[in-house]
Order: structure tokens, then C-alpha cells, then sequence
């Protein structure tokens, strides 16, 4: 099973409408993050949270709400969608303390905005 | 403001060829680098992390160096094969709260 799991893997809204996309991780991680991927863009940071109470905006995190549940659980929220929010969205987990800050990441959720 | 620019955009190799993808970044006060690889619908694979105080990593038949004076990185992938074909990204970490910066990638197509 995946470490990093994210649902659901493709979604097709439209404007206006509510949308949050899960993460779940099964690696004990205390650090999660969510980020998204345009075409021809790198990605960018939306939010990351490095325990349960400690919740931080990232680069672009107008339009977006997150929620931390529990140490393995990671919620993205879209309150009310529009189609620039079109994109390819990534959550990761990282590990304080071990030296290595590798960022593991989830397969990605491709979200259509109509 | 941390930007990192990754070239080629593009790159298409016969299977066998050495190759190598360059990365740039405009602030040298980072913390550490990563090279990722990306599949379609599979995510991010960390393929190599190097911390700021290191020149280089190796893994296999691949070899990153980072040179955190002059802003570079590169990554080497020795005798390509096919299945090295893939979105290659690099990201650099500013300090120990582990924000990464990517760069928009290079795609690599190993061809049989």
C-alpha cells in the first residue's frame, strides 16, 4: 500500500461549488503539505503543517482552506471553486528532525474547475 | 524572492547516452537541494537530496553536485535506459522549515 494517499484522483466540479480533497499517510510523518502544479509551472506551495495545532499558508493560499484531522490526515478545502483553480494537486510528508527533509509525496489529485 | 530555473526544458537521448539536466537558483543561502523525478499519475519520487554543506550524491547511476556558491546543480544519469524517461525537477529548501522552491522541470525521453 502507498504511503502517501490521496483522494479522489480526478475530479470535475463547477464554479461556485465546495470541494476538498483528502490526504492520508501511513508513514508517521508530523509534516504534511499541499501543493498544486500548473502546466509549464512549478509547483507551488498552498499550505503545510508541521504538527496537528500548528497550520501555515504557503505561497498561494487565497481561494483554499485546509484542515489538519489527525497526524496522518491532510484536507484541502475549496469553498467555492473557479476554473483558475484548475490543476494537478500534491500533498507530501516530511519528517522533523532526521537530517534528510525528503519530502514524500502523494500520487496527486487532477482537479478540472468547469 | 528564491526562483529556480531548470534547463533544458527539454531533452530527447538515444538509450546509452550519459546526459546531464542543469538546475539554477538566484539565492545561494539554501538549506538543501533535491532533485525529484515525476511520472505521469504517480507523483514526486525523491531521487537525491543534498544538504548545503555537501558537494555532491550519488545513487546508482545517478550523480548530483551542487556548487551553492555559483547557484547550480546538476544531475548526471550515466548509460540512460528507457525507463529513466520522466519529468525531472529540483527543488531547493531556504532554512529548516522545509519550504521547497521547484524549478518547472526538465523532460527527459530516453528512446530505444
Amino acid at each position: 500500500d502507498a504511503d502517501v494517499t490521496q483522494t479522489p484522483r480526478n475530479r470535475i466540479t463547477k464554479t461556485g461549488k465546495r470541494i476538498m480533497l483528502e490526504c492520508s499517510q501511513t508513514k508517521g510523518h508530523d509534516r504534511m503539505y499541499w501543493y498544486r502544479q500548473d502546466p509549464g509551472l512549478g509547483l507551488q506551495l498552498i499550505y503545510y503543517s508541521f504538527d496537528v495545532k500548528d497550520i501555515n499558508k504557503g505561497e498561494i493560499s487565497d481561494g483554499y482552506s485546509v484542515s489538519r484531522q489527525a497526524q496522518a490526515k491532510f484536507s484541502l478545502s475549496l469553498e467555492s471553486a473557479i476554473p483558475n483553480q484548475t490543476a494537478l494537486y500534491f500533498c507530501a510528508t516530511s519528517e522533523t528532525g532526521q537530517g534528510t527533509d525528503t519530502q514524500y509525496f502523494g500520487p496527486g489529485t487532477r482537479l478540472t474547475v468547469l | 524572492k528564491q526562483e529556480v530555473t531548470q534547463i533544458p526544458a527539454a531533452l530527447s537521448v538515444p538509450e546509452g547516452e550519459n546526459l546531464v539536466l542543469n538546475c539554477s537558483f538566484t539565492d545561494s543561502a539554501i538549506y538543501n537541494l533535491q532533485w525529484f523525478r515525476q511520472d505521469p499519475g504517480k507523483g514526486l519520487t525523491s531521487l537525491l537530496l543534498i544538504q548545503s554543506s555537501q558537494r555532491e550524491q550519488t545513487s546508482g547511476r545517478l550523480n548530483a553536485s551542487l556548487d551553492k556558491s555559483s547557484g547550480r546543480s546538476t544531475l548526471y544519469i550515466a548509460a540512460s535506459q528507457p525507463g529513466d524517461s520522466a519529468t525531472y525537477l529540483c527543488a531547493v529548501s531556504r532554512g529548516s522549515n522545509y519550504k521547497l522552491t521547484f524549478g518547472k522541470g526538465t523532460l527527459l525521453t530516453v528512446n530505444p
